[in-house]
């Protein structure tokens, strides 16, 4: 069964670092979605990229985060100058449709020290 | 911001028992999905309801959409322990893209 997979399951960096969460989503999913969990809170939607652009972003994604598509399978999230508080569980996900099932990776746990 | 509140958040039950878990809102929904999260996991979609009234079966798992499309009722049939873990509702509004999830509710079922 396709599924997305997240990679590094688990990176610890310096506060001031700049980090790079991959994803692949499914092969023929068109919509990309990062999501993020802080430990013991809820899921937050961070951006949704479709159509080589983001199409809609939260508060939250502010210019310390950027979104691309380098190629035709890589989705990436990159977070500049890394902050105590990025620390969290960054999930992507990818649906075929708009407003379509989404299916969501096992997630890339980020540690900023 | 639109929130999801659910209820209860936690629940400890015993197997064989029935259990409802509840997810309000004060604003309208064009859809409204649940997912199970196992720990070190990305949530898994359970089911997507629609329709305003509109009730899901899914085995031992019955999902309903409220009438104003503002809450939602995950009941649960029998509980099983591989029924343990963490339920999400999360709703989409029209024309956006983006999911608001809830704020959960661990489910732990004991043999």
């Amino acid at each position: 069964e396709p599924e997305v997979t997240q990679t590094p399951s688990h990176q610890v960096t310096q506060m001031g670092q700049e980090v790079i969460l991959r994803c692949v989503p499914i092969s023929n999913h068109l919509y990309f979605y990062w999501y993020r969990q802080i430990l013991g809170q809820k899921v937050e939607f961070l951006v949704s990229f479709y159509n080589n652009e983001i199409s809609e972003k939260s508060e939250i994604f502010d210019d310390q985060f950027s979104v691309e598509r380098p190629d035709g399978s890589n989705f990436t999230l990159k977070i500049r100058s890394t902050k105590l508080e990025d620390s969290a569980m960054y999930f992507c996900a990818s649906s075929r449709e708009s407003s379509g099932e989404l299916f969501f990776g096992e997630g890339s746990r980020l540690t900023v020290l | 911001t639109q929130l999801l509140e659910q209820s209860p958040q936690f629940l400890s039950i015993q197997e064989g028992e029935n259990l409802t878990v509840y997810c309000n809102s004060s604003s309208v929904f064009s859809s409204l999905q649940w997912y199970r999260q196992e720990p070190g996991e990305g949530p898994v979609l359970l089911v997507t309801v629609v329709t305003g009234g509109e009730v899901k079966k899914l085995k031992r798992l019955t999902f309903q959409f409220g009438d104003a499309r503002k809450d939602s009722s995950l009941h649960i049939t029998a509980a099983q322990p591989g029924d343990t873990g963490l339920y999400l509702c999360a709703g989409e509004h029209f024309g956006n893209e983006k999911l608001t999830f809830g704020t959960g509710t661990r489910l732990t079922i004991i043999p």
